[in-house]
């Protein structure tokens, strides 16, 4: 079955400093991969996608993620961070069946910004 | 273009009652899912309707119910309230192709007492 490991719950980062968040996936065939984030209270919001070709993938808001098959990872990182980065990050395998829709999360990273 | 909107935003049941929760997808969206968000397991897939049709189902007890109209629009039914369903309540809508991205509402958030 098909399964996304976010191993960090909480991460801390200072302003300006550089982020990797990580996700691990299992999936037999070649996963869609996705990173979406939740602000408090909100839904949840594509940051990027992943299906096939480049391995590094940009994202909006100067996010990127690196797909690693040989890992089966799909870390997200991010240069610099802002204050309002802060938020809850899930990674998603996207795990349809005949055309359904079906996305399997991870527990989630829940990333604070220290000023 | 609007966004995907759920109704109510808030709602606060008792146990042993039933709840009816409503989304609307973004117009031209065919897909309507359905997750639950709970602190202890997280984000889980209940189903998914695709023109009025139901094409995949997570493992949740037949208490939750949806189904979808001609016009998208989607509902989900919980019966016989416990506790434990208390959650958050997301609906997301695509095209309806396999593995796109999907646009999230905002969420119901649902107390059980």
């Amino acid at each position: 079955a098909q399964s996304v490991t976010q191993p960090d719950i909480h991460i801390t980062v200072s302003e300006g400093a550089s982020l990797e968040l990580r996700c691990n996936y299992s999936y037999g065939a070649t996963p869609y991969l996705f990173w979406y984030v939740q602000s408090p209270g909100q839904g949840l919001q594509l940051l990027l996608k992943y299906f096939s070709g480049d391995t590094l993938v940009q994202g909006i808001k100067g996010f990127e993620a690196e797909f690693k098959r040989s890992q089966s990872s799909f870390n997200l990182r991010k240069p610099s961070v802002h204050w309002s980065d802060a938020a809850e990050y899930f990674c998603a395998v996207g795990a349809s069946l005949q055309g359904a829709q079906k996305l399997v999360f991870g527990q989630g990273t829940r990333l604070t910004i220290n000023p | 273009k609007a966004g995907v909107t759920q109704t109510p935003r808030y709602l606060i049941k008792t146990r042993g009652q039933q709840v009816t929760l409503s989304c609307s997808p973004i117009s031209g969206h065919r897909s309507v899912s359905w997750y639950q968000q709970t602190p202890g397991q997280g984000l889980q897939f209940l189903f998914e309707y695709f023109s009025e049709t139901q094409r995949n189902k997570g493992n949740f007890p037949g208490r939750f119910s949806g189904r979808q109209f001609s016009n998208s629009r989607s509902e989900m039914n919980v019966s016989t309230l416990e506790l434990g369903d208390s959650a958050l309540y997301l609906c997301a809508s695509s095209l309806g192709q396999a593995n796109e991205k999907l646009f999230f509402g905002s969420g119901t958030q649902l107390s059980v007492l």
